[in-house]
């Protein structure tokens, strides 16, 4: 039968033009987010970080917005390549209470 | 420092057999993670060490799992026996200090239990 995978939410963006990418999280205590970049067939690997005492944080073409309020994290990639296609994912490393570090992630296609 | 290392990259064994996964973290780190990916249920934290002891081991699925990091330069994911469903990426991650920072992935054991 049919199996029901993870259905991760696609963005597809034109090479050269401008990504955002968005989380949630839920606990309201959480003070310390990732966010990582997943290529076909390797590990996660680390692209930029952002500390709750901050609500923007730079990077090489990345930049992360956090908005506590709301609960809501978002990546924005600059001038996207076609490197940059992989699965994003945030995570918030501190959140104990219900064991969810990694968010589920976004599919991210470059399309030339 | 060439990062983490896992072994073997592909495992393919027979159900109920022993399958044991091995990490070699970052010298210098003192943070150990163990992390299981599927389709169905993404990412998933199973245990964690600090500084060679367990810290958090409550996302290991069953007895069949278990852990040990005899040394901080080596630990090993064991699974006893193997069943179909812990088909899965298994990755490997340290860091400098416990959860605070960032995590770096080893390549990953891609497992799969016939």
């Amino acid at each position: 039968g049919e199996s029901v995978g993870l259905h991760l939410p696609t963005l597809s963006v034109q090479e050269g033009d401008n990504s955002i990418i968005n989380c949630a999280y839920s606990n309201s205590a959480s003070d310390y987010f990732i966010w990582y970049k997943q290529e076909s067939g390797k590990g996660p690997q680390f692209i930029i970080d952002i500390r709750s005492n901050m609500d923007k944080r730079q990077g090489q073409r990345v930049t992360v917005l956090l908005n506590k309020t709301v609960k809501h994290l978002s990546l924005q990639i600059a001038a996207t390549q076609p490197g940059d296609s992989a699965v994003y994912f945030c995570a918030d490393p501190l959140n104990r209470d219900d064991k969810i570090i990694f968010g589920k992630g976004t599919r991210l296609h470059i399309l030339p | 420092d060439a990062g983490v290392i896992q072994s073997p990259r592909h495992e393919v064994t027979e159900m109920g057999q022993e399958v044991t996964l091995r990490c070699k973290p970052i010298s210098g780190h003192n943070s150990l993670f163990w992390y299981r990916q599927t389709m169905m249920r993404g990412l998933e934290l199973l245990i964690y060490f600090n500084n060679n002891v367990p810290i958090d081991d409550s996302g290991m699925p069953e007895d069949r799992f278990s852990a040990k990091m005899p040394n901080a330069s080596f630990s090993t994911l064991k699974i006893q026996p193997s069943e179909p469903r812990d088909s899965a990426v298994y990755f490997c991650a340290s860091s400098l200090r416990h959860m605070n920072t960032e995590a770096f992935f080893g390549q990953g054991t891609r497992l799969t239990v016939v």
